[in-house]
């Protein structure tokens, strides 16, 4: 059981380049959920899923988008990069039906966007 | 509008001593509340949680403690070890949102001296 798991871990861009992140979770969860982190600030959610097909915008979604054809994957895609855009991103999920609302974490991917 | 701040940014501490990181929430509809470790390099990791009908809650050397007359949450870590030397987040679940949005805040250091 590997839990939530992000790749790349490490990703270098230029301004104008796109790619995708992907989240998988082993855990049958139904939310999913992309954040991302900044120096001196908590994480923000940009995108978050509550199954398979649906997704929706959170709290930053402009310049991302993203994708949930499988349950156990979350997709997140950065069209044309920005520098704005260098930052930590988690991707985490949760039961809907657990005893606990807890969301569990990747362990992140760092962007660097030049 | 929804907020979750802390006092302290930094708090520094002997190996063996008892911790006591703050949060205020601005939130009074908030009806779950989680507090996250940080490792670095790592994504958040549950520590403990607790619902607005109960004030305090107990784990292992870590006791959450809520106060909701005056919007204010507090992890207590006893006998506190290097291996604690984390960013500590307090985030909540406000009552009215379905997908069970956490709201975070901007993070504690906690750094244990030996």
């Amino acid at each position: 059981n590997a839990g939530v798991t992000q790749t790349p871990k490490f990703r270098v861009l230029k301004t104008g380049q796109s790619m995708t992140l992907l989240c998988a979770q082993d855990m049958n969860h139904e939310y999913m959920y992309w954040y991302r982190q900044d120096p001196g600030m908590g994480l923000r959610l940009i995108h978050y899923s509550v199954g398979e097909g649906t997704t929706a915008k959170g709290e930053v979604p402009d310049g991302y988008n993203v994708s949930r054809l499988k349950k156990q994957n979350f997709l997140l895609g950065l069209e044309s990069a920005a520098p704005s855009q260098t930052s930590v991103y988690f991707c985490a999920s949760r039961d809907s039906g657990g005893a606990t609302d807890t969301q569990y974490f990747g362990p992140g991917t760092r962007l660097t966007v030049l | 509008g929804e907020s979750v701040g802390l006092h302290l940014p930094t708090l520094s501490v002997q190996e063996g001593d008892n911790s006591i990181i703050n949060c205020a929430y601005s939130n009074s509809a908030s009806d779950y509340f989680i507090w996250y470790k940080q490792e670095s390099g790592k994504g958040p990791q549950f520590i403990i949680d607790i619902r607005s009908n109960m004030d305090k809650r107990q784990g292992q050397r870590v006791t959450v403690l809520l106060n909701k007359t005056v919007k204010h949450l507090s992890l207590q870590i006893a006998a506190t070890q290097p291996g604690d030397s984390a960013v500590y987040f307090c985030a909540e679940i406000p009552m009215n949102t379905g997908f069970q949005k956490l709201v975070f805040g901007t993070g504690t250091r906690l750094l244990v001296s030996p």
